[in-house]
């Protein structure tokens, strides 16, 4: 079956500028996940949607980052008035609602913020 | 703060050889942990899932766990040049199986022809 996907692949923007990255999970994933690798460094956990309950935003660096998933599905991640700092990789990953909880990654979107 | 430690490498084992990789945690209600592959340049892939204490294997893979020493490792036996990736120890430390995973940063090996 079909895996994560995210959107764009690659996305280059100038200092001050917003961007929006979309993620599509996994069918009948109920969980999705955001997370940020910067170069040399581990993943970095962002925000976490399960269901319909809250989501868990403990890891957005700033408010200048905000994250929505509509439907249950599909989520976009929002970056405002970005900085150089917010280059890196953003990853999305899903998982069901398992004793597994195993989350799938989907291909990345590389950020590169001039 | 809740931390996940590894060995940041690079560890540089010859083709056949065992690779042996380890992992620390810091929260003792752990219960689900994972190791996932990363190549340069491509997103983590699961390698392997472990939640209880001992030995799971598969295939040339073998993850250990020992919660009492907040202890997790990999074994790649007959290590392959297609072994040669930055491997992620991750852990949920939300006591269940949903939640976000703390990740190390990765210990990155080499497997030489």
């Amino acid at each position: 079956g079909a895996g994560v996907s995210q959107s764009p692949s690659n996305k280059v923007t100038e200092k001050g500028k917003d961007v929006e990255l979309r993620c599509d999970p996994i069918s009948g994933h109920t969980a999705l996940y955001w997370y940020r690798q910067s170069l040399g460094q581990g993943l970095e956990f962002l925000i976490y949607f399960q269901g319909n309950s809250a989501p868990d935003k403990s890891g957005l660096p700033s408010d200048r980052f905000s994250a929505e998933r509509t439907g249950g599905s599909v989520s976009t991640l929002t970056i405002q008035r970005t900085q150089q700092e917010d280059s890196a990789v953003y990853l999305c990953a899903s998982s069901s609602v398992s004793r597994d909880g195993t989350q799938y990654f989907g291909p990345g979107t590389r950020l590169l913020v001039l | 703060q809740k931390e996940v430690e590894q060995n940041s490498g690079p560890l540089s084992v010859p083709e056949g050889a065992i690779a042996s990789l380890n992992c620390t945690y810091s929260d003792r209600g752990s219960q689900s942990f994972f190791w996932y592959r990363q190549y340069s340049g491509k997103s983590p892939e699961l390698i392997m899932s472990i939640y209880s204490n001992g030995d799971k294997e598969d295939g040339r893979f073998t993850a250990q766990l020992n919660k009492a020493s907040q202890y997790v490792s990999l074994l790649i036996r007959d290590s392959q040049p297609s072994d040669s990736a930055t491997y992620l120890c991750a852990v949920n430390m939300g006591g269940g199986s949903q939640g976000n995973l703390i990740f190390g940063k990765g210990t990155k090996l080499s497997v030489k022809p």
